[in-house]
């Protein structure tokens, strides 16, 4: 069974920092893209950030690009997502998400989800 | 960045009766590969987003066969066939031709 959980969500101040993790189990990590994904208190939801299996491909939302750093570990299997300068707009529930297409480079859609962890940026 | 526009926002439903959601993209979705990269996905009450149905029309796996997409280019349509109980939530259509990966802002079903 393929599972996500997130977690390092939290409160921090405006101008804080924050590292969230992403712990999978039930799937070969390694060839799998990796996505976060969040949404704001009621609500739509946001696409931020993406990695391939192999870090050759990272890519941004405008939204957060030069504030926020994903990475994975293929060894341990997880997810990161460190947030830098954070924004009161970064006020958000986090997914991590899993590429839908094992191999891809890119990413093209979710198939798993994570639970979230709620970053609450507040002073 | 391509815009996502769901219609209707909000709909209430009677049990047993079809429901139908419209997305339509601000650009063509379909890539030269011959694939559309249109996705729904449901976010049930305090749960995370999941997925539907993936390419316009194919159901992913245990989605119940009463949910069917359809559509082509830039205009796409997610439709119940006969809504349950277990259906309300929020639908999102998403599209993943183009970074950002962007999303409708969501419809919202409710049962009456």
């Amino acid at each position: 069974e393929v599972q996500l959980v997130e977690s390092g969500g939290g409160l921090v101040k405006p101008g804080g920092s924050l590292r969230l993790s992403c712990a999978a189990s039930g799937f070969t990590f390694s060839t799998y893209t990796l996505n976060w994904v969040r949404q704001a208190p009621g609500k739509g939801l946001e696409w931020i950030s993406s990695i391939s299996p192999t870090t050759n491909n990272i890519y941004y939302a405008d939204s957060v690009k030069g504030r926020f750093t994903i990475s994975r570990d293929n060894a341990k299997k997880s997810l990161f997502l460190q947030m830098n300068s954070l924004r009161a707009e970064d006020t958000a529930v986090y997914y991590c998400a899993r590429e839908g297409l094992q191999f891809r480079e890119d990413p093209y859609y979710f198939d798993y989800w994570g639970q979230g962890t709620l970053v609450t940026v507040s002073s | 960045d391509a815009v996502m526009t769901q219609i209707p926002l909000s709909l209430s439903v009677t049990p047993g009766q079809p429901a139908s959601i419209s997305c339509k993209s601000s650009q063509s979705l379909l890539y030269s590969d011959g694939k559309t990269y249109l996705y729904w996905y449901l976010q049930k009450p305090g749960q995370s987003p999941q997925l539907l149905i993936y390419e316009v029309s194919n159901r992913f796996s245990g989605v119940p066969d009463r949910f069917s997409g359809s559509g082509s280019g830039t205009d796409f349509t997610l439709k119940i066939s006969r809504v349950e109980a277990e259906d309300v939530g929020v639908y999102y259509c998403m599209q993943s031709i183009q970074l950002p990966i962007t999303f409708g802002q969501g419809t919202r079903l409710e049962i009456k």
